[in-house]
C-alpha cells in the first residue's frame, strides 16, 4: 500500500516569507507527528495529532510555526515570516495509535531552504 | 529531560567486518527503543527495538539489547554488508507523556568498503 507521502519534496522561499508543507498519511493512521531534521543531526519533535486535535505541540520552536489536521487525515505544517535557520528537512511520520506498541512510518521530508 | 547519545560517525569498515555503534539514553520514565536507518535517497525505516529492560531486538543480522543498568542500546552486526551503508539513528519514546514521540540522536553514517 501507499506509505506517508510530503509535498513538496523540495521548497525554496525567501528570508521573511510564508510556506506550508504538506503531509498525506497511510490511510487509516489516526497519529500523525512532525519532526524536524537539520544537517547532521537526528530528527527533532515539533507536534503530534492523534485524530484532529494537536495533543502535543511542545516541540514547536516559537508562534511562527503552526500545523493543523482538519479532517483527521492530511496535515499542513505552516511556517511564517521564515528565517534562514528555518532550513532543514521536515519530516511527517503516522502510524495506527500513538500507543507505544505501534510503528511510525515516516516519509521522505520537505527539504526547506530559507535564502 | 530525555536524550539520546550515540558516536559521531561516519564508521568505516571492510565487508564482512564486525559493526557495533554506541547509544546511551537518559530518560525520566520507562522509555522504549529503537533503531532507524536511513538508506541513501530513503526515508527512515525501522530496523528493530526493544520496549523493555533485557529485550533484545534483532532483524536483518543486527541486534541490540536493553540494559537498563548501563542506560545503553548498542548496535552490533557480526558481519557487514555494502549494502548496509546508511546512516543509523538510535532513538526512544518515553511512556511517561501521551503520544509516542521520538527524541533521536545525532545519527552515526556507516560506510563499507567491498
Amino acid at each position: 500500500g501507499a506509505g506517508v507521502s510530503q509535498t513538496p519534496s523540495n521548497k525554496v522561499t525567501e528570508k521573511g516569507k510564508y510556506v506550508e508543507l504538506r503531509c498525506d498519511p497511510i490511510s487509516g493512521h489516526t497519529a500523525l507527528y512532525w519532526y524536524r531534521q537539520s544537517l547532521g543531526q537526528g530528527p527533532e519533535f515539533l507536534i503530534y495529532f492523534q485524530g484532529t486535535g494537536a495533543a502535543d505541540d511542545s516541540g514547536l520552536p516559537n508562534d511562527r510555526f503552526f500545523a493543523v489536521r482538519p479532517e483527521g487525515s492530511v496535515s499542513t505544517l505552516k511556517i511564517q515570516r521564515t528565517e534562514r535557520g528555518d532550513s532543514a528537512v521536515y519530516l511527517c511520520a503516522s502510524s495506527l495509535s500513538g500507543e507505544a506498541s505501534y510503528e511510525q512510518y515516516f516519509g521522505p521530508g520537505t527539504r526547506l531552504t530559507v535564502t | 529531560g530525555n536524550s539520546v547519545t550515540q558516536m559521531e560517525g561516519p564508521v568505516t569498515l571492510s565487508e564482512e567486518a564486525f559493526l557495533t555503534i554506541n547509544c546511551t539514553y537518559t530518560a525520566t520514565g520507562y522509555p522504549s527503543l529503537f533503531w532507524y536507518v536511513q538508506y541513501p535517497g530513503e526515508g527512515l525505516q525501522l530496523l528493530l527495538k526493544a520496549t523493555k529492560a533485557d529485550d533484545k531486538g534483532s532483524n536483518k543480522g543486527f541486534e541490540a539489547t536493553y540494559r537498563k543498568e548501563t542506560t545503553s542500546f548498542h548496535l552490533e552486526k557480526g558481519s557487514v554488508q555494502v549494502s548496509d551503508s546508511a546512516v543509523y539513528f538510535c532513538a526512544l519514546s518515553d511512556l511517561t507523556y501521551a503520544g509516542n514521540m521520538l527524541t533521536f540522536g545525532g545519527g552515526t553514517r556507516l560506510m563499507v568498503k567491498p
